[in-house]
Order: C-alpha cells, then sequence, then structure tokens
C-alpha cells in the first residue's frame, strides 16, 4: 500500500491548459502539503493544510489553487499552465505540524509544459 | 527560517562508514535537527531527527554538537541504495508553521 499516492505521474501538456493533480494519504494524517521541485532540484513548499483548512500559503501565483475535500485528499489544480511552470510536484502528509513530526511524501507528479 | 550549511557531494566506498555534516549555527534553542533524502527520480524520505540528544535508529546515527551549531549524520555502512541527496533542515517557528524548508543537500556517491 502506497501511503501517499498521487496521480497522474507523467503530465505532459500544452501552455494555457488547465490541469489537476491528485492526491491521497491512507496515514490517517491530519496535514498535507504541496512541494515544487524545479529544474534546479530545489525543493519548495507551495502550500500546506490542517485538518482542510490552509495553514501556509507561501508566495505562489493564484493560477495554483489546491482543494482539500477531506483529510486524506489534498488536489492541485493549475489554470493558464506557463513553461516555467514545468517541475516535480510532491504531495506530502504529516499527523500535525510539530517541529518533530514525520513528514511522508509521494513519489512525485512529472509535469511538463511544451 | 534558520539555515544550515552543507558540502555539495561526497564520495564513499560500499560498506564504509559516512559521515555527512551539517553547519547550523544560527539554530535556535527550539529547533529540531531533521535529516531526509531523496533517492533518484523518488520523494525524499525521512531518515532521521533530533533536538539535543545523539540519535540512533535503523538507517543512520545522528550526532549533534554540544553547542548544536553543527550536527553529523552517520550511515554506518554504505551501500549503493544509499546514494542519494541527503538535506539537514531546521524544523522550528510555529509562526511559520514549523515549515520542512530544503537547502541544497549534499549528494552521496557509493562506489562498489
Amino acid at each position: 500500500d502506497t501511503a501517499v499516492s498521487q496521480t497522474p505521474k507523467y503530465l505532459v501538456t500544452q501552455m494555457g491548459n488547465d490541469k489537476s493533480i491528485k492526491c491521497e494519504q491512507n496515514l490517517g494524517h491530519d496535514t498535507m502539503y504541496w512541494y515544487k521541485q524545479d529544474s534546479k532540484k530545489f525543493l519548495k513548499i507551495m502550500f500546506s493544510y490542517n485538518n482542510k483548512e490552509l495553514i501556509i500559503n507561501e508566495t505562489v501565483p493564484n493560477r495554483f489553487s489546491p482543494k482539500s475535500p477531506d483529510k486524506a485528499h489534498l488536489n492541485l489544480h493549475i489554470n493558464s499552465l506557463e513553461l516555467g511552470d514545468s517541475a516535480v510536484y510532491f504531495c506530502a502528509s504529516s499527523q500535525g505540524q510539530g517541529r518533530a513530526n514525520t513528514i511522508y511524501f509521494g513519489e512525485g507528479s512529472w509535469l511538463t509544459v511544451v | 527560517d534558520a539555515k544550515t550549511t552543507q558540502p555539495n557531494s561526497m564520495e564513499s566506498n560500499e560498506e564504509e562508514p559516512v559521515h555527512l555534516p551539517c553547519n547550523h549555527s544560527t539554530i535556535s534553542g527550539t529547533d529540531y535537527i531533521h535529516w531526509y533524502r531523496q533517492l533518484p527520480s523518488q520523494g525524499p524520505e525521512y531518515v532521521i531527527h533530533g533536538l539535543t540528544s545523539n540519535v540512533n535508529n535503523r538507517m543512520a546515527s545522528l550526532a549533534i554538537a554540544e553547542d548544536r551549531k553543527s550536527s553529523t549524520l552517520i550511515l554506518h555502512r554504505a551501500t549503493l541504495r544509499d546514494a542519494a541527496v541527503y538535506y539537514c533542515i531546521l524544523r522550528g517557528t510555529k509562526a511559520a508553521g514549523n515549515k520542512l524548508t530544503f537547502g541544497g543537500g549534499t549528494r552521496v556517491l557509493v562506489k562498489p
């Protein structure tokens, strides 16, 4: 059983399209995250949700909109895709937001915008 | 967020120990020291974390300096599967959501 699963794993799409990446965790965690890893391999947090409520929203363009229908799911919708959105997007989860808590990551979704 | 400094890369021979240093001179008293690693084409994976005392688990050991301004991740017997980028991260500041902020990490190469 995959603890944090993301779909799709690979996505190639044209500029201007709208796409979604889905994430589900079966760990019973109450906190979920989206991270972006760009071509230079730096991992940056984008969003964090706790019990379906947004708690971290980094300086991400409004074209990115996370949606958490329940504690086990955090989907990422991207409008009007741009070339610079090409990256690997990682979903993650943890129980609580404490400093000592472990964060579990999914395997990533490779997005290529052409 | 307090910053960490790690060497860009390190090489090791298979079945030998690997000592990965991390400097964090601006660490605050409540920051936890976390280590994650990222194998090629995979998501980051938790390795170990600690606050003040040295820590051991099945994957590695974490040695924390007495002044907490540096730490060392120890892989006791490197295998080819341990080839990855290892990230040393300080986690704290509840006002910032206790974010896990990744730096550049250390790329570990394991030679057979």
